[in-house]
């Protein structure tokens, strides 16, 4: 069974510019869960997707978006990148409300 | 008052020895509290889950929960040099079913 997939593994962008990372879930699975995880810091809660619906958003500015797609995957958009935005951002999927999450390898994200 | 505490460490333990990790939780109302390794540069792995009070033992692990004291602990018992990593506790909020996670504990094991 493939696990959480993401893409792409690494990302460089000039500040300003926009990112999109790209997230499959475990087959089967229908919510997707954001994180960002900047060096040296804990895991922050970004985005819930649940049958294409945003459930719950963390305490990120909006120009952190994303969306669900019918087949349950997902993307996460960044608008007008800070330097700040430099982080690993991981995506996970469950099968359902109160259970443990699979995370994927992630995404790191470098802003120049 | 953070969601989802941990002592802090790090946590140095010699080979074949006990690890002890703690971590308590602010809301009286999660049900569902998970352990997860992440190596460095790595993304975490779910490595036990437990849901009622007592332990909970898998291979060398073994979690317990105490939902009354709203504390949750792993132990990793004769640790080996493969377990050196970050452990971070989570646990699953009542009311909007979000996970949150606390920093972790960094733990050594010296050969």
């Amino acid at each position: 069974e493939a696990g959480v997939t993401q893409s792409p593994t690494h990302l460089i962008k000039t500040r300003g510019q926009q990112a999109t990372l790209r997230c499959s879930p475990i087959s089967g699975h229908t919510s997707v869960y954001w994180y960002q995880q900047a060096l040296g810091l804990g895991l922050q809660f970004l985005l819930w997707y649940d049958e294409g619906e945003e459930r719950n958003r963390g305490n990120f500015p909006p120009r952190f978006s994303g969306r669900q797609f019918p087949n349950y995957s997902s993307e996460l958009n960044v608008n007008a990148l800070e330097l700040e935005d430099s982080a690993l951002y991981l995506c996970a999927s469950s099968w359902g409300q109160g259970r443990g999450y699979t995370f994927g390898s992630g995404t790191r994200l470098t802003v120049v | 008052q953070k969601e989802v505490e941990q002592n802090s460490g790090p946590l140095s333990v010699p080979e074949g020895a006990i690890a002890s990790l703690n971590c308590t939780y602010s809301d009286r109302g999660s049900q569902s509290f998970f352990w997860y390794r992440q190596y460095s540069g790595k993304s975490p792995e779910l490595i036990m889950s437990i849901y009622s009070n007592g332990d909970k033992e898998d291979g060398r692990f073994t979690a317990q929960l105490n939902k009354a004291s709203q504390y949750v602990s792993l132990l990793i018992r004769d640790s080996q040099p493969s377990d050196s990593a970050t452990y971070l506790c989570a646990v699953i909020r009542s009311n909007d079913y979000k996970l949150s996670f606390g920093a972790g504990t960094t733990v050594t094991v010296r050969a």
